[in-house]
């Protein structure tokens, strides 16, 4: 168990719909990133967030968007649904600069996203 | 740009040593990642190499970093029909940025 708890563990939904993912980080860990796996794109960088604010974006499309709380969780919003979007998404969580676990990204279980 | 290349497939039988190969092309890679994907499951982080290291040894896991071939490979000694998975080799120009993640490579042990 990595610590990084992510909900819920699978969605299935209609095309043209929206979801929200919730992705808690360990305790202390103040950086989230999100990541799609998908069988023809792979493991898939989308957004980081540090402490609220949002640090990075890889290929992220914009219908997607993310935010970080004031507690530290974070939420990946997927809106207008498409059959692509099908997808194990995944949240990952790091340390603090300073900490020893900052150069470390560790993993929740994934939620597993079937668009119908 | 960041690519990480890796072999889809290793069988090996157990007890044997397995080794999985990573080839990446970012030359400011600074942390190189070894994660292992079980069935349903998340990754989990195996172990990791600074770029100024040649070696790092774990328990039964040792990955050797050549850096002027940007070749990375992770050794498991002693390969268990449990250590059956995907594993996946990723890289970081900084240890606070996103992992490029290779393709994985799926390691069957057969007893």
């Amino acid at each position: 168990d990595s610590g990084v708890t992510q909900t819920p563990k699978h969605l299935i939904t209609a095309t043209g719909q929206r979801v929200t993912l919730r992705c808690s980080p360990r305790s202390g860990d103040l950086s989230v990133y999100w990541y799609q796996q998908s069988l023809d794109q792979g493991l898939q960088f989308l957004i980081q967030y540090y402490n609220g604010e949002e640090r990075a974006k890889g290929n992220i499309l914009e219908r997607f968007s993310a935010q970080q709380f004031p507690d530290l969780h974070s939420e990946l919003n997927l809106s207008s649904l498409e059959l692509g979007d099908s997808a194990l998404y995944f949240c990952a969580s790091s340390g603090p600069p300073g900490r020893g676990s900052y150069n470390e990204q560790f993993f929740g279980p994934g939620t597993r996203l079937t668009v119908l | 740009g960041e690519d990480v290349e890796q072999s889809l497939f290793l069988s090996v039988r157990e007890g044997d040593s397995s080794v999985i190969n990573c080839t990446y092309t970012d030359s400011s890679s600074t942390y190189l990642y070894w994660y292992k994907q079980e069935p349903g499951a998340g990754l989990q982080l195996l172990t990791y190499i600074f770029s100024n290291m040649d070696m790092k040894q774990d328990q039964r896991l040792t990955v050797l970093l050549n850096k002027k071939d940007k070749h990375l490979s992770l050794r498991i000694a002693d390969t268990q029909t449990g250590d059956s998975a995907i594993y996946f080799c990723a890289e970081s120009s900084t240890g606070f940025q996103k992992l490029v993640f290779g393709t994985g490579t799926r390691l069957l042990v057969s007893p």
